[in-house]
């Protein structure tokens, strides 16, 4: 299955700015998966991003605030912009691994002061 | 939209006992994936069920998938510190997106 390198793993920011989160991934995959997990609780989908196309985002997130890239078939990442406390939060790349099940980076764990 | 329940939400035991973790929907999922999460990592695939009425085991752990593709349930036997963890089950869709139930904090006493 495939191994994904996320960074940052953790980081501080202040209100207003932005973050990028990369995800790294060793293989070629087509779809990569973005999530938000309150720690301890369920991961919820942010949006589902194809290389060369659009991402689809669900509902309740917007390209505004959580813009995607996927330049190429091993790489994205997710910004989280204008940032404010409600977005503290742990956020997980992810791909599908065929009949390995789904695999995921390590997090980032994201704190807004 | 596709909802997945599971419960009990906490649960603390002793060492050496068994425990059920439950996931419930009112949707059918092609197949449904159980994963365990640690602190500071991402969740881990531990194993994937597709047949209605299948059962896995792996080592103290038992799946199993209901006949309607709607619920499952992981049973663990003899429970050892080291199964602490977060538990989340989650259903594989049409759009080959997972939707996750609301986790189970297990917490394993010496």
């Amino acid at each position: 299955s495939a191994v994904i390198s996320q960074k940052p793993s953790r980081d501080i920011c202040q209100r207003g700015t932005s973050l990028t989160i990369q995800c790294q991934v060793d293989s070629q995959v087509t779809m990569m998966f973005w999530y938000r997990q309150q720690p301890g609780q369920s991961l919820t989908l942010i949006a589902t991003a194809n290389q060369g196309s659009e991402a689809t985002y669900e509902s309740g997130f917007v390209i505004d605030k959580f813009p995607i890239s996927r330049p190429n078939l091993t790489f994205s990442t997710l910004t989280v912009s204008n940032m404010s406390p409600e977005d503290s939060s742990i956020y997980l790349c992810s791909t599908e691994g065929g009949g390995h099940g789904y695999t995921f980076g390590s997090g980032t764990r994201l704190t807004v002061v | 939209t596709q909802l997945l329940e599971q419960s009990p939400q906490f649960l603390s035991i002793q060492e050496g006992e068994n425990l059920t973790v439950y996931c419930n929907s009112s949707s059918v999922f092609s197949s449904l994936q159980w994963y365990r999460q640690e602190p500071g990592e991402g969740p881990v695939l531990l194993v994937t069920v597709v047949t209605g009425g299948e059962v896995k085991k792996l080592k103290r752990l038992t799946f199993q998938f209901g006949d309607a593709r709607k619920d499952s349930s992981l049973h663990i036997t003899a429970a050892q510190p080291g199964d602490t963890g977060l538990y989340l089950c989650a259903g594989a869709g049409s759009a080959r997106q997972l939707t996750f139930g609301s986790g189970t904090q297990l917490t394993v006493l010496p």
